[in-house]
């Protein structure tokens, strides 16, 4: 399967904490993306990081790839109540096809 | 705003009826696709496209069809509709290549099929 597995289901914490959630994925990858979607809405793309890479940044997020054990983790720092949202992996091994998973569900409390 | 189009954003359909959801994107994006999302579900490929005449299905084809005459527009048509295929459906585009940025997405067209 190409699908990435997100890890956990759902997540709730306090505002101001971090959230970390995992992917997991079983074919080589050319790269992997993670998403956000609020309620209701479309995803809304957050990073790219390439099969060479092991560490990217965007503001408080940091995404880790680990390919030898074929996992993903994204850490969400100083969590916000505007982070709940669903977050979702996918990647891409070739073809072109992105396959979701069915996401972390975050819920961040005021 | 540069970006992709769907429309409609919300529709009604009689069981066995067929129609067209629209997807346009103004990016010069090659690479586009189809989801369909279930409430409290993650997101299933209907359908994508590599290129202007290139289509291929995806985790869920049967009862869609698409075809891709321009860069630009990614039609998706239901051929008679099926209770079943009530879902929200999201087309995406993207870069594709060397591109840091993924996919773009609608906003997504609220189908109900009574």
């Amino acid at each position: 399967s190409q699908q990435g597995e997100e890890d956990p289901q759902a997540l709730s914490i306090q505002e101001g904490e971090n959230a970390t959630m995992n992917c997991s994925y079983k074919t080589s990858i050319n790269n992997l993306q993670w998403y956000r979607q609020n309620s209701g809405r479309g995803l809304v793309h957050l990073i790219l990081i390439r099969s060479n890479e092991r560490e990217k940044h965007s503001g408080r997020l940091r995404v880790t790839l680990d390919t030898s054990k074929k996992s993903s983790s994204l850490l969400i720092t100083a969590s916000r109540a505007a982070d709940t949202a669903s977050y979702f992996c996918t990647h891409h091994s070739g073809t072109y096809k992105y396959i979701f998973g069915t996401g972390t569900r975050l819920k961040v409390l005021a | 705003n540069a970006g992709v189009t769907q429309t409609p954003k919300f529709q009604v359909l009689k069981t066995g009826q067929s129609m067209t959801l629209q997807c346009a994107q103004d990016m010069n994006h090659e690479y586009m696709s189809w989801y369909r999302q279930d409430p409290g579900m993650g997101l299933r490929l209907i359908h994508y496209s590599v290129g202007a005449g290139i289509t291929d299905q995806g985790e869920v084809p049967n009862g869609y069809n698409v075809s891709r005459s321009t860069t630009e527009d990614f039609p998706l048509r239901l051929l008679s509709a099926a209770p079943s295929q009530t879902s929200v459906y999201f087309c995406a585009s993207w870069a594709g290549g060397r591109a840091t940025y993924g996919y773009t997405f609608g906003s997504g067209t609220r189908l109900t099929v009574v």
